[in-house]
């Protein structure tokens, strides 16, 4: 079965700092992935998704993720982090863009942003 | 504004009780989905619609069933509250790959 790990529990960064954050699948192909986020007592965000292409991906509020095969990973960027980040960070993979296509979510990264 | 709407937002059960949570999307999706979220450990699935008229068991079902009542509506009943099904449950809808859209969430305590 696909599995999605996401090391780090808790993450703190200085506003300003650059934060990254790791994700790691488990799949014996590429899979569909998908960074979302969650502020406080809200749903989720999309905050970028990878099908194919170009293994570098631009989301939105200036974060980035970086594909990369040979590690399984799907690792999310921001290169300075504003106090409004502060929220957990959920990795998630799919196995196809079929109808009723299931995602499967990593446990969560959240992140404290330090004045 | 167009999204998914979860009704009720908070909810506090007795052990034993029944309950239906409601989900309704207005982009026309074709897939829709309930989450529930438990610290650590994600989201997991618990059931799925790929379409009007389907439902198909997800991660952890036991305890539940859903009802897909047309294509906007897409209900979660709580037959027997136990405190095991403590937990923020989300609803989503998908259309292509153009992502999956959540709800705000239901925190639904069971005492």
């Amino acid at each position: 079965a696909q599995s999605v790990t996401q090391p780090d529990i808790h993450i703190t960064v200085s506003e300003g700092a650059s934060l990254e954050l790791r994700c790691n699948y488990s799949y014996g192909a590429t899979p569909y992935l998908f960074w979302y986020v969650q502020s406080p007592g809200q749903g989720l965000q999309l905050l970028l998704k990878y099908f194919s292409g170009d293994t570098l991906v631009q989301g939105i509020k200036g974060f980035e993720a970086e594909f990369k095969r040979s590690q399984s990973s799907f690792n999310l960027r921001k290169p300075s982090v504003h106090w409004s980040d502060a929220a957990e960070y959920f990795c998630a993979v799919a196995l196809s863009k079929a109808a009723g296509n299931k995602l499967t979510f990593g446990g969560g990264t959240r992140v404290l942003v330090k004045p | 504004n167009a999204g998914v709407t979860q009704t009720p937002k908070f909810q506090v059960l007795k052990t034993g009780q029944s309950m239906t949570l409601q989900c309704a999307q207005d982009m026309n999706h074709n897939s829709m989905y309930w989450y529930r979220q438990d610290p650590g450990m994600g989201l997991r699935l618990i059931y799925y619609s790929a379409s009007e008229g389907t439902t198909d068991k997800g991660e952890v079902p036991n305890g539940y069933n859903v009802s897909r009542l047309n294509k906007r509506e897409f209900s979660l009943r709580l037959e027997s509250a136990a405190p095991s099904q403590t937990s923020v449950y989300f609803c989503a809808s998908r259309a292509g790959d153009y992502g999956y859209t959540f709800g705000s969430g239901t925190r639904l305590t069971v005492v």
